[in-house]
């Protein structure tokens, strides 16, 4: 069965400090990916979403950015955090085929920036 | 752009009780997908049920239900026998057919009441 993980599961940064979160998924091949952010009182926002190794799209202009090294590996990061950058970050796996697909979600990363 | 809306921020429901949590969209697609996903002190995002725009037939998962009116763009989620443990975030989404983004509401906060 598919299984996703995220790491770590929560993480106080100070602001100006990089970011790396990573997500990873196992019993399923070339899976699309996708990294959201919930922010408190409020829907989850698509922030970044890959098709294929390499193969990034950013729905939201901001100051973090997305890579994917590996077929199964979604890493979102930020070279200096700002204040509004907190949050709850869930990556997410679809099967990439075959209509009307839901996604699957990993447990999550709550972030504070402070 | 296609946009999901919930009208209800918090709902609240007796044990045993029905409760129904609104959700309206917006799209001008004739083939698309809709999902309520379940949110709960976990913050593990869990697929409640879904329902295809080309179905007439209402979509059901045991104690769930929804009420789907295509021409009104209304999808409306049914919690009958409602317990303790449907307390959560429930939140509305939409995906256009043949793609896995999706687009979703800001949730509502469903309380059960022992």
């Amino acid at each position: 069965s598919q299984t996703i993980h995220q790491w770590p599961a929560t993480l106080v940064q100070p602001v100006g400090s990089p970011l790396s979160l990573e997500c990873t998924v196992e019993g399923t091949s070339n899976p699309n990916l996708y990294w959201y952010r919930q922010a408190a009182g409020r829907g989850l926002q698509l922030l970044f979403y890959s098709v294929g190794i390499g193969q990034i799209s950013s729905e939201v202009p901001q100051n973090l950015s997305a890579s994917r090294p590996q077929d199964r590996q979604f890493i979102l990061s930020s070279k200096k955090l700002l204040l509004s950058d907190s949050g709850f970050y869930l990556c997410a796996w679809g099967p990439g085929t075959g209509p009307g697909r839901q996604q699957y979600f990993g447990p999550g990363t709550r972030l504070t920036v402070t | 752009a296609q946009t999901v809306t919930q009208s209800q921020p918090e709902m609240s429901v007796q044990e045993a009780e029905t409760v129904t949590l609104s959700c309206t969209y917006d799209t001008s697609e004739s083939d698309y997908y809709l999902f309520w996903y379940k949110q709960p002190p976990s913050r593990q995002m869990i697929l409640v049920i879904r329902q295809e725009a080309y179905k007439q037939q209402n979509a059901t998962e045991n104690r769930f239900s929804v009420n789907f009116q295509k021409a009104a763009k209304s999808f409306s989620l049914k919690i009958s026998d409602s317990q303790l443990g449907d307390a959560a975030m429930y939140f509305c989404a939409y995906t256009q057919g043949g793609s896995e983004k999706l687009v979703f509401g800001k949730g509502t906060k469903l309380t059960v009441n022992p």
